[in-house]
C-alpha cells in the first residue's frame, strides 16, 4: 500500500524568502513521486516528478525537490517565494511496480501563504 | 493542443438522484482516471480505464461506476446520491509510455448534492 504524509497543513513565508514544504511517503514498491499545485478554482498542475533517475529534481517556476530514500522524504523547496506561489500543494505517490493501477495517492495538501 | 476537458463545470442534484460526468482526454492519450476531491482534502482515486477496460479501482462503493468509449472519452456515473458525494470530480489522462504515472488533470466538475 502507498501513502503520503504532508507534515504541515499551512505554511506562511514572506515574499522573497525560501519555501520548504515537507512530505514523507510510504510505498511497498519502487515509488514514483510528484508535486502538484492547485490554485483557487483552477485544475491541478504538475510541478515536478521523480521516477528513479536523479534524486534532485527540478520543476517549473523555480521549484525543486530531493528524493531521500533513507528518510522516505520528498520535500519541496524554492529559494525565493513569489506572491503568485500562493496556492495548495499536494505531494503524490504512485507505485512503479504496480504499473499505476492503484492510481495516484495524494497527501492532504499544504496551503502556502505568501506575506507581502 | 487541447488539454483534458470535462463537462459540465457545475452540477446541482438532490439526494437519491443519479448523475453522469463526462471527460475527454488529451489527444493520443488512451487512459483516463477519475478522482474525487472533497473540500479541504487531496483527491482520492476512483477508477482508471485503459483501452476501454478497467485497470484499477479505488475504495468507493458500487454506486460509483464508469466506462470508456472507443474514442477514449469516459463517463463517471454515481447513483443514489448522498450529501457526502458533494465534491470536485477530476478526470486525468495518461499514457502507458510513462507507466500511467504522469497524469494530466482537467479542471473538474463541481457536484453539489442537496
Amino acid at each position: 500500500a502507498q501513502s503520503v504524509t504532508q507534515l504541515d497543513s499551512h505554511v506562511s513565508v514572506s515574499e522573497g524568502t525560501p519555501v520548504l514544504l515537507r512530505c514523507n511517503y510510504s510505498s511497498s514498491y519502487s515509488p514514483s513521486l510528484f508535486w502538484y499545485v492547485q490554485h483557487p478554482n483552477k485544475g491541478l498542475q504538475l510541478l515536478l516528478k521523480y521516477t528513479s533517475a536523479a534524486t534532485l529534481v527540478k520543476g517549473i517556476n523555480g521549484f525543486e525537490a530531493e528524493f531521500k530514500k533513507s528518510e522516505t522524504s520528498f520535500h519541496l523547496t524554492k529559494p525565493s517565494a513569489h506572491m503568485s506561489d500562493a496556492a495548495e500543494y499536494f505531494c503524490v505517490v504512485s507505485d512503479l511496480d504496480r504499473g499505476g493501477a492503484d492510481g495516484l495517492t495524494f497527501g492532504k495538501g499544504t496551503h502556502l501563504i505568501i506575506q507581502p | 493542443d487541447a488539454g483534458v476537458t470535462q463537462s459540465p463545470t457545475h452540477l446541482i442534484k438532490t439526494r437519491g438522484q443519479q448523475v453522469t460526468l463526462r471527460c475527454s482526454p488529451i489527444s493520443g492519450h488512451k487512459s483516463v482516471s477519475w478522482y474525487q476531491q472533497v473540500l479541504g482534502q487531496g483527491p482520492q482515486f476512483i477508477f482508471q480505464y485503459y483501452e476501454k477496460e478497467e485497470r484499477g479501482r479505488g475504495n468507493f462503493p458500487d454506486r460509483f461506476s464508469a466506462r470508456q468509449f472507443p474514442n477514449y472519452s469516459s463517463e463517471l456515473n454515481v447513483n443514489a446520491l448522498l450529501l457526502g458525494d458533494s465534491a470536485l470530480y477530476l478526470c486525468a489522462s495518461s499514457t502507458p509510455d510513462a507507466g500511467f504515472h504522469e497524469q494530466f488533470f482537467g479542471p473538474g466538475t463541481r457536484l453539489t448534492v442537496l
